[in-house]
């Protein structure tokens, strides 16, 4: 039971380059979200599924695009990179009740 | 839109020293979390609690839900090296499916043996 994983757990951008961060979970939670944390500034949300094929955008959602592959995976992709989407990102599955974080991925836009 | 004080911002102490955190907010929430994160690591739910007024224990760790529902705190007991971290509080107001979290800004610990 690996819970909630992500990958890359590093990656390194130039601006203007896009990548997909993956996300998947095998809690079989409904819900899952994706966070950024940036120094002093505890956790953000970008965007939320409620459930699968639905999404939402969260407190911080320009620049981002995510998408609810299945009830297990949701993917999170930034089209162009820029220097101030520098930070770490974490995807979380839970219930209404829960959430439980994967491990995070560090990403550096160059 | 809804914000958490947390505080303190950081603790300095003594392994065995007890510790207190406090969380508050301008708004009401149905559930508030606590999450503790490892250097390099994702946070790790605690402790979670849903009613006013309740007080929930896990080992050295006690949590409580404040009556009016804007407010809760973290003590940790005789505190230890591994207790060192960043301590985050979390509200919850869970409407349909949603839960969506609001974080505080976090109580970095550390703990000198």
């Amino acid at each position: 039971n690996a819970g909630v994983t992500q990958t890359p757990k590093f990656q390194v951008l130039k601006t203007g380059q896009s990548m997909t961060l993956q996300c998947a979970q095998d809690m079989n939670h409904n819900s899952m979200y994706w966070y950024r944390q940036d120094p002093g500034m505890g956790l953000r949300l970008i965007y939320y599924s409620a459930s699968e094929g639905t999404t939402d955008k969260g407190e911080v959602p320009n620049g981002y695009n995510v998408s609810r592959l299945n009830k297990r995976e949701f993917s999170l992709r930034l089209e162009s990179a820029a220097p101030s989407q520098t930070s770490v990102y974490f995807c979380a599955s839970g219930t209404s009740l829960e959430q439980f974080f994967g491990p995070g991925t560090r990403l550096t836009v160059l | 839109g809804q914000q958490l004080n947390q505080s303190p911002q950081s603790m300095f102490i003594q392994e065995g020293e007890d510790v207190s955190m406090n969380c508050t907010s301008s708004s009401i929430f149905n559930t508030w979390l606590w999450y503790k994160q490892d250097p390099g690591e994702g946070p790790v739910l605690l402790i979670a609690l849903y009613k006013a007024g309740e007080l929930t224990s896990n080992g050295r760790l006690t949590a409580q839900f404040g009556i009016t529902r804007k407010d809760s705190f973290l003590n940790i007991s005789a505190s230890i090296p591994s207790d060192v971290g960043i301590y985050f509080c979390a509200g919850m107001n869970y409407g349909g499916s949603q839960g969506n979290l609001i974080f505080g800004k976090g109580t970095k610990l550390s703990v000198k043996p």
